[in-house]
């Protein structure tokens, strides 16, 4: 079957730098998307990897490993902000998009 | 109005009544998708209409009916639901592409309670 594994929730603190991993197993694969979702708000697309390496996008970066089914969201320098549900998707052999259940990272001051 | 934007934010129903759900995209989008969404569970792709057609989730109960008169209107028509279909419904619209994965836009979401 396909799925995507992340963590359910990680804690870091203000002005730190935090790594989400997501690991995957899906029928085929076209590229690995992260989003943020604060509560109650939208998702919103943070990143998109087809290739492997590291994609740097200001504060916020993302790794992929096609051959390990492995990326990780880096985010340096935390702010309050960044306190919200991170989620990781994998478009599968047909471009439908499997989603993980989403990592809740909580800032503390 | 930009981006997805859904209609309404909070609805409380019973489990005999009859209501909808609306989303409308104004990014001249070409796909527009629902999703249902409960906690500490990936997202759920009920239905997706493309340029092309109608796809759905064969495990979606047809007590949901979806509707898509055009290409920035979406609509779910909800009907005798359970209370586990309480859940946050969301809308997404996409430029979908014939190769290569796309983009979602999601509306803000639909919190729907069943009594």
């Amino acid at each position: 079957g396909q799925n995507i594994d992340q963590p359910t929730e990680m804690t870091a603190t203000e002005g730190a730098i935090v790594q989400i991993n997501c690991t995957y197993q899906t029928s085929g694969f076209n590229g690995l998307f992260w989003y943020q979702q604060h509560a109650g708000e939208a998702p919103t697309f943070l990143s998109y990897n087809v290739l492997d390496g590291l994609e740097e996008k200001g504060r916020f970066s993302s790794f992929l490993s096609r051959s390990k089914g492995y990326s990780y969201l880096l985010l340096k320098e935390l702010q309050m902000k960044d306190s919200a549900s991170y989620l990781c998707a994998v478009g599968d052999s047909n471009y439908q998009l499997i989603w993980g259940a989403g990592t809740k990272l909580i800032i503390k001051p | 109005e930009t981006g997805v934007t859904q209609t309404p934010r909070h609805l409380v129903m019973g489990m005999t009544n009859k209501k909808s759900l609306k989303c409308e995209q104004h990014l001249g989008h070409n796909a527009m998708y629902w999703y249902k969404q409960s906690a500490k569970k990936p997202l759920e792709l009920m239905f997706v209409y493309n340029f092309k057609e109608q796809t759905e989730n064969n495990s979606v109960p047809s007590r949901f009916s979806p509707e898509c008169p055009n290409s920035s209107h979406l609509f779910l028509h909800l009907h005798t639901l359970q209370p586990e279909d309480s859940a946050l419904y969301l809308c997404a619209s996409s430029q979908e592409r014939e190769t290569g994965a796309n983009v979602l836009t999601f509306g803000a979401g639909s919190r729907l309670t069943v009594l």
